[in-house]
């Protein structure tokens, strides 16, 4: 089956450093999204990645490694508004979406 | 410019009640999608639209039935609504192109419904 993983839930602090991970198992890829949803709001994009390295885009940086299946959100210089659910998904050779559960970030001050 | 809505955005209805979840865009995508989420799980879709007139059945389709008779609205109707269909509906769209699922996804606000 089609699977992807991702921490249920992170605490960080403010200021700080935080690298969400995720991992797949997809029949095939065509790309790989990240999103952030605030709660009780609907999910925004952030990033699609479909060929390996890193994609910068301000100070949210996602990573992508097709040969290990994993790929991880970077966010820098956080801040409390950050503190939300980051959602990975990933199109499989099929073209359909496959979405993790999601990863809580906390951010305390 | 609305982007992506969604009506209603709360409704709590009887077991075997029916009701109908209206998507409008007004950015002229060729691609809409009906999602419900769920704690704990992932996005599930239930179905999909590739064109004004067409649909699909997605992961979850059971229960629920679609129509897309205009390019800009996409509907989800439950027919004999169940306590298992308790959750957001989120409707997307996206631009379309020649690979589905490969470009930015644009969501409406939810529907948050509650069957008891």
């Amino acid at each position: 089956g089609q699977n992807i993983d991702q921490p249920t839930e992170m605490t960080a602090t403010e200021g700080a450093i935080v690298q969400i991970n995720c991992t797949y198992q997809t029949s095939g890829f065509n790309g790989l999204f990240w999103y952030q949803q605030h709660a009780g709001e609907a999910p925004t994009f952030l990033s699609y990645n479909v060929l390996d390295g890193l994609e910068e885009k301000g100070r949210f940086s996602s990573f992508l490694s097709r040969s290990k299946g994993y790929s991880y959100l970077l966010l820098k210089e956080l801040q409390m508004k950050d503190s939300a659910s980051y959602l990975c998904a990933v199109t499989d050779s099929n073209y359909q979406l496959i979405w993790g559960a999601g990863t809580k970030l906390i951010i305390k001050p | 410019n609305a982007g992506v809505t969604q009506t209603p955005k709360f409704r709590v209805l009887k077991t075997g009640q029916s009701m109908t979840l209206l998507c409008a865009q007004d950015m002229n995508h060729e691609y809409m999608y009906w999602y419900r989420q769920d704690p704990g799980m992932g996005l599930r879709l239930i179905h999909y639209s590739v064109g004004e007139g067409t649909t699909a059945k997605g992961e979850v389709p059971d229960g629920y039935n679609v129509s897309r008779l205009k390019k800009q609205n996409f509907l989800l109707g439950l027919e004999s609504a169940a306590p298992s269909q308790t959750s957001v509906y989120f409707c997307a769209t996206a631009s379309g192109g020649p690979d589905p699922n490969t470009g930015e996804l644009f969501f409406g606000e939810g529907s948050r419904l509650t069957v008891l």
